[in-house]
């Protein structure tokens, strides 16, 4: 398995801040993501963290809105820019070790945008 | 685009009880599908893993299923206790990528 914590629990925020949600892991893992979680809504996938090189994001994330950044095998921010309320989520960082199908999850971040 | 239906979205039994939480997806072309537990300020935990050429996984009182051409899954809880109260997600991962497709979850509360 792989215990992940992030930072900060939670905040509230003003419109037009921004926010970066830091990830750590236990040990080194391969593939990093980062979800969000609206209210009501299913977890959706915002984009997969490469370490080394630029986020891959999935269809309606911009790297603009949501830059991401992986300087090593055990760690990775996601910058939430220019918050509108429209922002608040549970974002969630996991993770996959190689040759492992399972994600873990870190406790998440729950962001409210004011 | 795959979807993922979680019925029923809210549950609420008595303790002891044994209880079924179902799980439909669109798309049958997928790699494996997953069970969750998510706990308020913990996150999600990992239950059960069922590969796409499994028919079930078990894990003590857990027992999931998989009918991938019927793209059903079933979560069954046997003799639930206060403890076992929170929501349950079912997420699906295709054959290409790493992106998990989640359901809405299943809010349970097991009374004392």
């Amino acid at each position: 398995s792989a215990v992940i914590s992030q930072k900060p629990s939670r905040d509230i925020c003003q419109r037009g801040t921004s926010l970066t949600i830091q990830c750590q892991v236990d040990s080194q893992v391969t593939m990093m993501f980062w979800y969000r979680q609206q209210p009501g809504q299913s977890l959706t996938l915002i984009a997969t963290a490469n370490q080394g090189s630029e986020a891959t994001y999935e269809s309606g994330f911009v790297i603009d809105k949501f830059p991401i950044s992986r300087p090593n095998l055990t760690f990775s921010t996601l910058t939430v820019s220019n918050m509108s309320p429209e922002d608040s989520s549970i974002y969630l960082c996991s993770v996959e070790k190689t040759g492992m199908d399972t994600q873990y999850f870190g406790p998440g971040t729950r962001l409210t945008v004011l | 685009k795959q979807e993922v239906t979680q019925i029923p979205a809210a549950l609420s039994v008595p303790e002891g009880e044994n209880l079924v939480l179902n799980c439909s997806f669109t798309d049958s072309a997928i790699y494996n599908l997953q069970w969750f537990r998510q706990d308020p300020g913990k996150g999600l935990t990992s239950l059960l893993l069922i590969q796409s050429s499994q028919r079930e996984q078990t894990s003590g009182r857990l027992n999931a299923s998989l009918d991938k051409s019927s793209g059903r899954s079933t979560l069954y809880i046997a003799a639930s206790q206060p403890g076992d109260s929170a929501t349950y997600l079912c997420a699906v991962r295709p054959n290409s990528g790493y992106a998990l497709n989640f359901g809405k979850g299943t809010s349970l509360l097991v009374t004392p």
